[in-house]
């Protein structure tokens, strides 16, 4: 079955670190790009960016360049969405998607940021 | 780069048709035929209805269609139905990255 994992719920403090993952499975994890997307409260769905998983090409929307760093580790099919100092408006559901027009994705991982 | 504009709400009866538009500029929907539509319901992740304007994936119903006419790319939902009732987003390639739109809300009367 052609499926992205994502790691599970998190609580933070304000000013903490976080990486979260998402793994590929039933494909092959290499020949696509895996983007990250966004989904406050209520709110739409917004593109962080992608990452070519050959090469490790990564692209950053605007608004998030400089407040997240995408990787990805193609040896374990896993791509990450990391932060060095969480705020509180990073509080939100983040989801991962790839292969072709993004047809797969992940089942989303729900940050909480909050003292 | 800006989000695509979609009308908030769009509403039909059952056997209806409707259309949800998205408007873009020429760097994005205009610039490329690479404009996609996603389905969301509630506390699930986006669903791939429409890929490359008017392609659609293994699977997804026929009553989903796709076009597009220079800025602006339109989502046609044929013969509505109670589980069409989601919230809608169209996506579109942008020079580097990707930008979605503001999403619509479908409900079914």
């Amino acid at each position: 079955e052609v499926q992205l994992v994502q790691s599970g719920p998190e609580v933070k403090k304000p000013g903490e670190s976080l990486k979260i993952s998402c793994k590929g499975s039933g494909y092959n994890f290499s020949n696509y790009w895996i983007g990250w997307v966004r989904q406050m409260p209520g709110k739409g769905l917004e593109w962080m960016g992608i990452i070519n998983v050959a090469d490790s090409d990564t692209r950053y929307s605007p608004s998030f360049q400089g407040q997240v760093t995408i990787s990805v580790d193609k040896s374990i099919s896993t791509a990450y969405l990391q932060w060095s100092s969480l705020k509180a408006s990073d509080s939100a559901m983040y989801y991962c998607a790839s292969r072709g027009a993004f047809d797969t994705w992940g089942q989303g991982t729900m940050v909480t940021v909050s003292s | 780069q800006s989000a695509l504009t979609q009308p908030a709400s769009v509403s039909g009866s059952p056997g209806q048709s409707i259309t949800i538009s998205c408007t873009g500029t020429s760097s994005d929907v205009g610039g490329y035929n690479l404009v996609s539509w996603y389905q969301q319901h509630p506390g699930k992740a986006p669903k791939l209805l429409i890929y490359e304007v008017t392609k659609r994936p293994s699977g997804v119903s026929y009553h989903f269609s796709g076009s597009k006419s220079g800025n602006t790319a339109s989502l046609t939902i044929s013969g509505l139905q109670a589980e069409d009732e989601a919230d809608y987003y169209c996506c579109s390639y942008a020079t580097t990255s990707y930008v979605f739109g503001t999403g619509t809300k479908v409900t079914v009367l």
